[in-house]
């Protein structure tokens, strides 16, 4: 079947303006993962989604940052006045479960911030 | 340790080499220890998921060893080919089960 799907692959867009990343996970998978891989650094998490329970947003930056998950499926990952800081890859994964699963990763989304 | 280690940060070696390499970890509150390997140009991809102390795993030439008392994991990789050239990636998880630490990863050249 079809895995984890981000669109858009690539986004430039200046500094101040907002971005909406999106994530398709894998159907049936209720945990989704938000990270963001910032130049020579690890994954950082952001934001974990698990079924209807509430988002753990511990990981998110600043409230620039938000994201929601309609549904139980597709999320968007929603930068409000991007810094040049927020330049990254942002990466998407989800599992069948949290913790005890292997996590399915995208592609991920190349954002740059002029 | 606070955080999750790993080393080498980079590693070369000839085909035909075993190698290995270390994830290091807080060893309380544990609950799961990742392994994932990241092609350039390519998402990451799971290899391993460890949870008990003790925890052996094996898929082709790469293996992994998890001890959660003293908080480290080893991952072999027996004789290397140019394909295993990646950046490998190890995670823990905490007791809560929701949040995952990587490490910066080792990135391993298999030189033909």
């Amino acid at each position: 079947g079809a895995g984890v799907s981000q669109s858009p692959s690539n986004k430039v867009t200046e500094k101040g303006k907002d971005v909406e990343l999106r994530c398709d996970p894998i159907s049936g998978h209720t945990a989704l993962y938000w990270y963001r891989q910032s130049l020579g650094q690890g994954l950082e998490f952001l934001i974990y989604f698990q079924g209807n329970s509430a988002p753990d947003k511990s990981g998110l930056p600043s409230d620039r940052f938000s994201a929601e998950r309609t549904g139980g499926s597709v999320s968007t990952l929603t930068i409000q006045r991007t810094q040049q800081e927020d330049s990254a890859v942002y990466l998407c994964a989800s599992s069948l479960a949290a913790g005890d699963q292997p996590q399915h990763f995208g592609d991920g989304t190349r954002l740059s911030i002029l | 340790i606070l955080n999750v280690e790993q080393s080498p940060q980079s590693l070369h070696v000839q085909e035909g080499d075993s190698t290995n390499f270390t994830c290091s970890f807080p060893s309380s509150n544990f609950y799961a220890l990742h392994w994932y390997r990241w092609e350039t140009a390519k998402s990451p991809e799971a290899l391993f998921v460890m949870t008990l102390n003790g925890d052996e795993k094996k898929k082709g030439r790469i293996s992994a060893t998890l001890n959660t008392k003293e908080g480290y994991s080893y991952l072999y990789i027996k004789g290397s080919q140019p394909e295993d050239s990646a950046t490998y990636l190890c995670a823990r998880i905490p007791n809560s089960g929701n949040q995952f630490y990587f490490g910066t990863g080792t990135s391993l050249t298999v030189i033909p």
